[in-house]
């Protein structure tokens, strides 16, 4: 069965902390990982990874993909009170997504 | 400017009863699909659409129904048969030129009594 599973279920940070978020899967016919952030509603595309091993950046948010061992990591620097959302990453395979729980941040001021 | 609508934001039904929740798009995506989120358990695919008149079920498709007439429109039925359907409902659409980057609406939080 796919699935993808993220660590920490939550997280709670001050201003100015750098966070990892971690998302392991198990994905038949993997294709690319997505990390998606969920503020209230609707959640917002962050990236896509297809290679291992090579980091994409915006702003403060990085990630990164390694295939081999089948996990991904999303850093957080400098983290700001607008971070505080629930971030999901997802597994393609052929058309679909499949989820993991996400993690809930809390960015403490 | 182009989005992703549903509609509407909350739904309030009893039980027994069908009800559709709305989902359209104008960003001319060929994909549309349809989520279900429980606390604790992230994005679930109810059902998926790649073309306008054919469709899909995803993992969680018992109790719900969809169709796919346009291209733009991309409604989901919840029935009588749905066990447990209180729940967001989030839809999405995606273009394969993006690979699969999914943008997804607001979301209908559908309560059943």
């Amino acid at each position: 069965e796919d699935k993808v599973v993220q660590s920490p279920l939550s997280l709670v940070v001050h201003e100015g902390d750098t966070v990892t978020l971690n998302c392991s899967y198990e994905v038949t016919n993997f294709r690319s990982l997505l990390w998606y952030k969920q503020e209230k509603k609707a959640p917002t595309f962050l990236f896509m990874l297809t290679s291992s091993g090579i980091e994409k950046k915006s702003g403060r948010l990085s990630s990164i993909l390694d295939k081999k061992e089948l996990f991904s990591i999303l850093n957080i620097t400098a983290t700001q009170t607008g971070d505080s959302a629930v971030y999901l990453c997802a597994g393609e395979y052929g058309n679909k997504l499949v989820f993991g729980a996400g993690t809930i941040l809390r960015v403490k001021s | 400017d182009g989005g992703i609508t549903q509609s509407p934001k909350y739904l309030f039904r009893k039980e027994g009863q069908n009800v559709t929740l709305s989902c359209e798009q104008n960003l001319n995506h060929d994909a549309m699909y349809w989520y279900r989120q429980d606390p604790g358990q992230g994005l679930r695919l109810i059902y998926y659409s790649q073309i306008v008149n054919d469709f899909q079920k995803g993992d969680i498709a018992e109790g719900y129904s969809v169709s796919r007439e346009k291209k733009e429109s991309f409604p989901l039925t919840v029935t009588s048969a749905q066990k447990n359907p209180t729940a967001f409902y989030l839809c999405a659409s995606s273009s394969p030129g993006h690979r699969y980057e999914q943008y997804f609406g607001p979301g209908t939080r559908l309560t059943v009594t």
